[in-house]
């Protein structure tokens, strides 16, 4: 079965860090670029960051440049996402989402979605 | 970036309706085009990729379309567990990989 499992989330206060994780399991991790997607409470879905199958192609939302890191260890079967300098507007559930393709392009497309970790920045 | 305006941002419909949701793109995306459903407490679904090619597993009365810029998204008779969120998804940009505001189906 293919799967994402997301942890990490949970109470973080507005200028301090949290450490998101995902393990995937049941397909070749490898050969996939992989994604963070987020939804506010009451919000539509907004992407956060995406890297490449190789960690290159690092992207970001201009929302979360400078303060959010992605990294993946392909060892592993995992992708991270370092959270710093906390906003309350990052107040979200965040998804790892798995594409289609090996690296963020015109051709991605997200055909797998973790549980999400519901995240809350506040003091 | 790349924006996406989705229409509606909701609608009302009835069990065998037919329905169409709007994606328009401020810029030619050349048919990168995404389609998910989003059922709440539920992780969103691939339905339609590239503007008109249907997901693995997903049932044949989704269908999506393109003219230009308007991207559509079309639920020929709606079952009861069509009641979702839809969002829309360019990707011939990136980064960012916009989404659509979103247009949620409601039972009327």
């Amino acid at each position: 079965e293919v799967k994402l499992v997301e942890s990490g989330g949970g109470l973080g206060q507005p200028g301090r860090s949290l450490r998101l994780s995902c393990v995937a399991s049941g397909f070749t991790f490898d050969d996939h670029a992989m994604h963070w997607v987020r939804q506010a409470p009451g919000k539509g879905l907004e992407w956060v960051s995406g890297i490449g199958w190789n960690s290159g192609d690092i992207g970001y939302a201009d929302s979360v440049k400078g303060r959010f890191t992605i990294s993946r260890d392909n060892a592993k079967n995992s992708l991270y996402l370092q959270m710093n300098s906390l906003r309350p507007e990052d107040t979200a559930f965040y998804y790892c989402v798995k594409d289609i393709n090996g690296y963020p392009s015109p051709r991605s497309a997200f055909d797998i979605w973790g549980q999400g970790t519901i995240v809350t920045v506040s003091s | 970036d790349i924006q996406m305006t989705q229409s509606p941002s909701s609608l009302s419909a009835s069990i065998g309706d037919r329905i169409t949701i709007t994606c328009r793109a401020s810029q030619t995306i050349s048919g990168f085009l995404n389609w998910y459903q989003h059922k709440p407490g539920k992780a969103p679904k691939l339905l339609i990729y590239a503007a008109s090619r249907l997901q693995r597993g997903v049932p044949s009365r989704f269908s999506g379309s393109a003219s230009g810029t308007d991207f559509t998204l079309t639920i020929n008779s709606l079952q009861p567990e069509d009641f979702a969120s839809y969002y829309c998804q360019q990707s011939s940009s990136t980064p960012p990989l916009t989404f659509g505001g979103g247009t949620k189906v409601e039972i009327k």
